[in-house]
């Protein structure tokens, strides 16, 4: 079955430490996308990547760090410098088409939580 | 740049209710439209598009009609079941990236 799989489905990080959260597609789409959503909250975009070893900041960029090696991965990682690193963090995929039909398919996420 | 407002919830109706959940966007082009839901505990799932004026997104008994002229995309169901519980996303795609509303969280109570 083609799909989004995230990896792990809980996290827990100790004060200082970097934490990498997985994210693999086998729909051929060639963007990818990094949420972060807070309890009651929308999802704030962290970064994005349209083309392999290419990826631009969202919105909140600040404390992540993400890597586009393959066409299919696209790696977060929480650092240290994130001091409230604990939410639901959604990883999506989507074709890129000139008309803006940016349809958008998303992992079952990962809840991180600091120990 | 791009923006998107949804009506403020939670939302509680009793099964076989009405219900409209307000979305309107604000864009610098012409973007498609789009409603996704989030059961508890998963990620976000589609649930109807509209790519341009007039557009009417259906599915599952939802539906939503692209109204350029009121900037507008509400989320209409004629008669909401306890499963139809879950968080609904109103959002926009321009060229490679999507803006999302804050949610609205609906209840259905049997």
């Amino acid at each position: 079955d083609g799909g989004i799989t995230q990896s792990p489905k809980y996290l827990f990080r100790k004060e200082g430490q970097n934490v990498t959260l997985s994210c693999e597609q086998n729909l051929n789409h060639d963007a990818m996308y990094w949420y972060r959503q807070d309890p009651g909250q929308g999802l704030r975009l962290i970064y994005y990547s349209q083309i392999v070893n290419d990826f631009q900041k969202g919105d909140i960029a600040e404390g992540y760090s993400v890597s586009r090696e393959k066409k299919e991965s696209f790696p977060l990682t929480v650092t240290s410098a994130q001091k409230n690193p604990t939410a639901f963090y959604l990883c999506a995929s989507s074709t890129l088409t000139s008309g803006g039909l940016n349809i958008q398919y998303f992992g079952a996420g990962t809840r991180l939580s600091v120990l | 740049g791009d923006s998107v407002t949804q009506m403020e919830g939670p939302v509680t109706l009793s099964e076989e209710a009405f219900l409209t959940i307000n979305c309107t966007y604000t864009a610098t082009g012409y973007p498609s439209l789009f409603w996704y839901v989030q059961y508890p505990g998963e990620g976000l799932q589609l649930l109807l598009k509209a790519t341009k004026a007039d557009d009417k997104g259906s599915n599952k008994g939802f539906e939503a009609t692209y109204r350029k002229e009121t900037t507008s995309f509400h989320l209409e169901k004629g008669s909401v079941q306890v499963s139809d519980s879950a968080v609904y996303f109103c959002a926009l795609s321009e060229i490679g990236k999507s803006t999302f509303g804050d949610g609205t969280t609906l209840t259905v109570k049997p």
